[in-house]
């Protein structure tokens, strides 16, 4: 079945300090990635995407994520989180950028001070 | 970047009456669009895909009659919800996707409550 994983609901992570989101697949055929951030009020804001190439991608907001293909995962990562980053992040999957996606349950970021 | 926007954000309604959600992409057109429904806690889940001028597919579960989709034109797709019940309180969440693009934007979102 098609599914996406994020293992971890809640993460604090102190400001300034580094940040990795982690997001597991499972997908038939050659999988687009996605990850989206959704604050309150907010639309989701694509942060990055993969669809080939360089298995190290890079973002918005200095946001990376890299696919490791032997894992099924697509782990997303920030070297300095900053208060602002404070939001709701999905990991999605889909057969391209413009189709229907699979979303992971979502993993709630708290940054404190 | 492109915009879409959702109409209401925010609507409060009685049990038995029907809602209706608009989505409209600003400034471009949308061929496709995509309506998903999110629960507390949980991902964002397919409802249906709504291309222009065709009848909108549904996804397995999702009852067609009581979550009825209009795709009249190509920078609106309505969801009406019919016959709501408190079991429908949910966040409904649209995206749309352009001919000559290849991603898809969100819409802000629709926080229905049904009493």
């Amino acid at each position: 079945a098609q599914s996406v994983t994020q293992p971890d609901i809640h993460i604090t992570v102190s400001e300034g300090a580094s940040l990795e989101l982690r997001c597991n697949y499972s997908y038939g055929a050659t999988p687009y990635l996605f990850w989206y951030v959704q604050s309150p009020g907010q639309g989701l804001q694509l942060l990055l995407k993969y669809f080939s190439g360089d298995t190290l991608v890079q973002g918005i907001k200095g946001f990376e994520a890299e696919f490791k293909r032997s894992q099924s995962s697509f782990n997303l990562r920030k070297p300095s989180v900053h208060w602002s980053d404070a939001a709701e992040y999905f990991c999605a999957v889909g057969a391209g950028a413009g189709t229907a996606l699979i979303f992971g349950k979502g993993t709630t970021l708290s940054v404190s001070s | 970047g492109a915009v879409v926007s959702q109409h209401p954000s925010r609507v409060i309604c009685k049990s038995g009456t029907s809602v209706k959600i608009e989505c409209r992409s600003l400034d471009f057109q949308a061929t496709t669009m995509f309506w998903y429904r999110q629960f507390p806690k949980k991902s964002l889940m397919l409802m249906a895909t709504s291309n222009e001028g065709s009848k909108a597919t549904y996804e397995q579960g999702v009852e067609k009659d009581k979550f009825l989709i209009n795709h009249a034109s190509l920078t609106l797709s309505t969801l009406t919800v019919t016959s709501a019940h408190p079991e429908d309180s949910s966040f409904y969440i649209c995206s749309a996707r352009g001919p000559n693009t290849d991603t898809q934007y969100f819409g802000p979102g629709t926080r229905l409550t049904v009493l």
